[in-house]
């Protein structure tokens, strides 16, 4: 089956850092996938929208310019936490749609932590 | 065998019909999510469970820590609640989320 990457699985960053999280389709291509992050003990939030070739469609409420998300190629999305803040600390996940049924694929996640 | 299971995989029902999707997981958890996918969307997380029960409008989602099982209810099912629902869980061990395969319903108007 398709499967999705996500790399690092865990980060550990300084505040004031910037922290890149990889999301790739392993053995297909996908021109659009999410981006997904998870609060301790609350249900997951869809962020953005990742679409190559063009500019992310973000979630209400989630800040442009903190997250910052690139879809560099057809298997490939970049989610780049900026000036993290120990309240950037979560648990993110990312997912690709593969087929005519578009059923998700979900990364294994990345918890960052933000000192 | 898989670490979370759903059934069924696919599920066609008549509209106002009451729908139960099952999910059962191997792993120990910390807690499992309910996540709703409509065709050419993202994920919608419908619930976060950790024990016992809870309802938001038509939709009922129960657990069962002992016997490992979680299911989703939905009551008057309507034609906007045709989607694939997804059950997964936190697992305790591996730290990551597991994810069921997915139930696809379809409700028939």
């Amino acid at each position: 089956g398709a499967v999705v990457s996500q790399h690092p699985s865990r980060v550990i960053c300084k505040s004031g850092t910037s922290v890149k999280i990889e999301c790739r389709s392993l053995d297909f291509q996908a021109t659009t996938m999410f981006w997904y992050r998870q609060f301790p003990k609350k249900s997951l939030m869809l962020m953005a929208t990742s679409n190559e070739g063009s500019k992310a469609t973000y979630e209400q409420g989630v800040e442009k310019d903190k997250f910052l998300i690139n879809h560099a190629s057809l298997t490939l999305s970049t989610l780049t936490v900026t000036s993290a803040h120990p309240e950037d600390s979560s648990f993110y996940i990312c997912s690709a749609p593969q087929g005519i049924k578009e059923t998700q694929y979900f990364g294994p996640g990345t918890r960052l932590l933000v000192l | 065998k898989n670490e979370v299971e759903q059934s069924p995989q696919n599920l066609t029902a008549q509209e106002g019909e009451f729908i139960t999707i099952n999910c059962s997981y191997s792993v120990g958890i910390s807690a499992l999510h309910w996540l709703q996918q409509h065709p050419g969307g993202g994920i919608v997380s419908l619930f976060m469970l950790s024990s016992g029960k809870k309802k938001h409008g038509r939709l009922i989602a129960t657990i069962n820590i002992q016997e490992k099982h979680s299911s989703l209810h939905i009551t008057a099912s309507h034609p906007r609640d045709s989607a694939v629902y997804i059950c997964a869980v936190y697992d305790n061990y591996g730290q990551n989320f597991v994810f069921g395969p997915g139930t696809r319903l379809s409700v028939l108007p």
